[in-house]
């Protein structure tokens, strides 16, 4: 069956330090990947969307890295700031769907 | 960016009384709204897919006798859950893409609690 999995772990970080979130997937071929910040007792919001047949997407502090190989999509965020602590949710789509499938999220700390 | 608005944010009911939560696209039509699910440090849970003008299609395990979704308009959609139990408490999303994109934009939830 397909599966998304996103490190259940809190992530801790020092302010300023860059955060790296993974996002790994079995059984899909998704066309499209998209990273999500939700912040508590609020609906997502979207951050950014990448196709299968990109490598990166950049926008601000962010970066995307989308390896349809190894299955796998790292979320970056440089000069990290208290204010990017939340929890982050990567969603595939594909597969005929048009409908996204959401991971379960990694929260990220930022610590002054 | 595309905006979607939910009310109420949040609601208190007794067990056994139905709650309606609306959901509105406000700068763009959506033909399309999907409703969401989400239990604590969960993942989002798709329970519906709502339809203007037709039926919603329901996830596999969701009621759709106690979920009722209607969508009216192509710019609201309403969750109205009934009969709803403790099991029930949870936080209900919805979303709509938009013709111009391929992402969701959700709305901010709402906190159902049963007591």
């Amino acid at each position: 069956s397909q599966k998304i999995e996103q490190n259940s772990e809190a992530l801790n970080i020092q302010e300023g330090k860059t955060a790296t979130l993974t996002c790994n997937y079995t059984n899909y071929s998704p066309a499209y990947l998209q990273w999500y910040r939700q912040d508590p007792g609020r609906g997502p919001v979207f951050l950014l969307l990448i196709r299968e047949n990109e490598k990166e997407k950049r926008k601000e502090r962010l970066k995307v890295t989308f390896d349809t190989t190894l299955k796998q999509s790292l979320f970056h965020i440089t000069a990290s700031q208290p204010a990017d602590s939340a929890t982050y949710l990567c969603a595939l789509t594909g597969g005929g769907s048009y409908i996204p499938t959401f991971g379960r999220g990694t929260s990220l700390i930022v610590h002054p | 960016g595309a905006v979607v608005s939910q009310h109420p944010s949040w609601v208190i009911c007794k067990s056994g009384t139905s709650v309606k939560i609306e959901c509105r696209s406000l700068d763009f039509q959506a033909t399309t709204m999907f409703w969401y699910r989400q239990f604590p440090k969960q993942s989002l849970m798709l329970m519906a897919t709502s339809n203007e003008g037709s039926k919603a299609t329901y996830e596999q395990g969701v009621e759709k006798d106690k979920f009722l979704i209607n969508h009216a308009s192509l710019t609201l959609s309403t969750l109205t859950v009934t009969s709803a139990h403790p099991e029930d408490s949870s936080f209900y999303i919805c979303s709509a893409p938009t013709s111009f994109t391929d992402t969701q934009y959700f709305g901010p939830g709402t906190r159902l609690t049963v007591l």
